[in-house]
């Protein structure tokens, strides 16, 4: 059973630029959460996503947004990229109201 | 709002020493408590967690005990190893299900032979 997966593991873009990352959660799980781990930090809840809808969002500004599809995949895009959003961004899935199962990240660099 | 603290690191040690990542809490109610574990190069794994005041939580070694006199949940364990070495976080979920978890901003060990 493969565990949560995301895509791609490393991506560099400049600043102004657009983003989209990619989960697929654990196999059974209809829940994806998102999250922002900048160096040296702990991760920052961005949102979550259940029944495609947006259920929840932390302090983050509109150019963070997401999407969740049918399958209960889901993609992160970010707009307008500047430096500070440089960090390891993490999905996490669950089955609504369990525990949360975290993928490997997307390290994504800013320039 | 819902906050947690936890000691800075990095905390080094020689292999068999006793830990303690001291991990204390603000919130609403009483929450269940987490601790997660980031390996170099992975991403987080749930470690171990308490549900309620006194549980104690426990996984590889390592316990925790939720101890709401003091608002803390302590990580110990009592002999490391350098398979150890992580980044630790102590965490804490939102009341109602486990919609958003707030986390420490994560402890660094590293266990020398």
């Amino acid at each position: 059973d493969a565990g949560v997966t995301q895509s791609p593991t490393h991506l560099i873009k400049t600043r102004g630029q657009q983003v989209t990352l990619r989960c697929s959660p654990k196999s059974g799980h209809d829940t994806v959460s998102w999250y922002q781990q900048a160096l040296g930090q702990g991760p920052q809840f961005i949102f979550q996503y259940y029944e495609e809808e947006e259920r929840q969002r932390g302090n983050f500004p509109d150019r963070f947004s997401g999407h969740q599809f049918p399958n209960y995949s889901s993609e992160l895009n970010v707009n307008a990229l500047l430096l500070g959003d440089s960090a390891l961004y993490l999905c996490a899935s669950s089955s609504d109201g369990y525990e949360q199962y975290f993928g490997p990240g997307t390290r994504l660099t800013v320039t | 709002g819902d906050s947690v603290t936890q000691m800075e690191g990095p905390v080094t040690l020689s292999e068999e020493a006793f830990l303690t990542i001291n991990c204390t809490y603000t919130a609403t109610g009483y929450p269940s408590l987490f601790w997660y574990v980031q390996y170099p190069g992975e991403g987080l794994q749930l470690l171990l967690k308490a549900t309620k005041a006194d549980d104690k939580g426990s996984n590889k070694g390592f316990e925790a005990t939720y101890r709401k006199e003091t608002t803390s949940f302590h990580l110990e364990k009592g002999s490391v190893q350098v398979s150890d070495s992580a980044v630790y976080f102590c965490a804490l979920p939102s009341p109602g299900g486990y919609q958003k978890v707030t986390f420490g901003t994560g402890t660094k060990l590293q266990v020398i032979p």
